[in-house]
């Protein structure tokens, strides 16, 4: 069955902290992957999507990604993180344009000043 | 370039009654979808429409309906409203497909009581 997991549910880290967000997934071939941050009342808003080429993958706000085919991870790392960045984090996958999307169920994350 | 609208906001209905929730994508953008998040399912996957036909839909009763107008524009209903369709109903607009960059409204909140 198609999946996403983080494994992470609430990640709590101090300011100027590097960031690693963990996701995974399981699908039948190697789908679209993004991350997705959702500050709180708020909308989604993409950080970075990855498709083909480069499996490091360059986003908004400092963030970037990793995707590892062996792993079925596509794994957000950020060097140094601001107190703006607290944040609910999701990772999702999609196939095929008429493929429905999947997330996965979030990682909070809190920033200590 | 105006963002997602989504009307209303908020919403607060009983138990058995309809709401009809609505979106307005981005100029340009042909694909809608729409998807409801709580805090005990997390984001879901509702449907998707291009071009005022639904290309796929998630695992939601038959009570869960939509469509999408010539000018792009998507409503959602839901008839006979439960408890438990208490949720932040998004909706998410892309030129051709949830493959590409997805952006998201506001959301609707709405409340059953």
């Amino acid at each position: 069955a198609q999946s996403v997991t983080q494994p992470d549910i609430h990640i709590t880290v101090s300011e100027g902290a590097s960031l690693e967000l963990r996701c995974n997934y399981s699908y039948g071939a190697t789908p679209y992957l993004f991350w997705y941050v959702q500050s709180p009342g708020q909308g989604l808003q993409l950080l970075l999507k990855y498709f083909s080429g480069d499996t490091l993958v360059q986003g908004i706000k400092g963030f970037e990604a990793e995707f590892k085919r062996s792993q079925s991870s596509f794994n957000l790392r950020k060097p140094s993180v601001h107190w703006s960045d607290a944040a609910e984090y999701f990772c999702a996958v999609v196939g095929t344009s008429y493929d429905k999307v999947i997330f996965g169920p979030g990682t909070s994350l809190s920033v200590i000043p | 370039k105006a963002g997602v609208t989504q009307t209303p906001r908020y919403l607060i209905k009983t138990r058995g009654q309809q709401v009809t929730l609505s979106c307005s994508p981005i100029s340009g953008h042909r694909s809608v979808s729409w998807y409801q998040q709580t805090p005990g399912q997390g984001l879901q996957f509702l449907f998707e429409y291009f071009s005022e036909t639904q290309r796929n839909k998630g695992n939601f009763p038959g009570r869960f309906s939509g469509r999408q107008f010539s000018n792009s524009r998507s409503e959602m209903n839901v008839s006979t409203l439960e408890l438990g369709d208490s949720a932040l109903y998004l909706c998410a607009s892309s030129l051709s497909g949830p493959q590409e960059t997805q952006y998201f409204g506001p959301g609707t909140r709405l409340l059953v009581l």
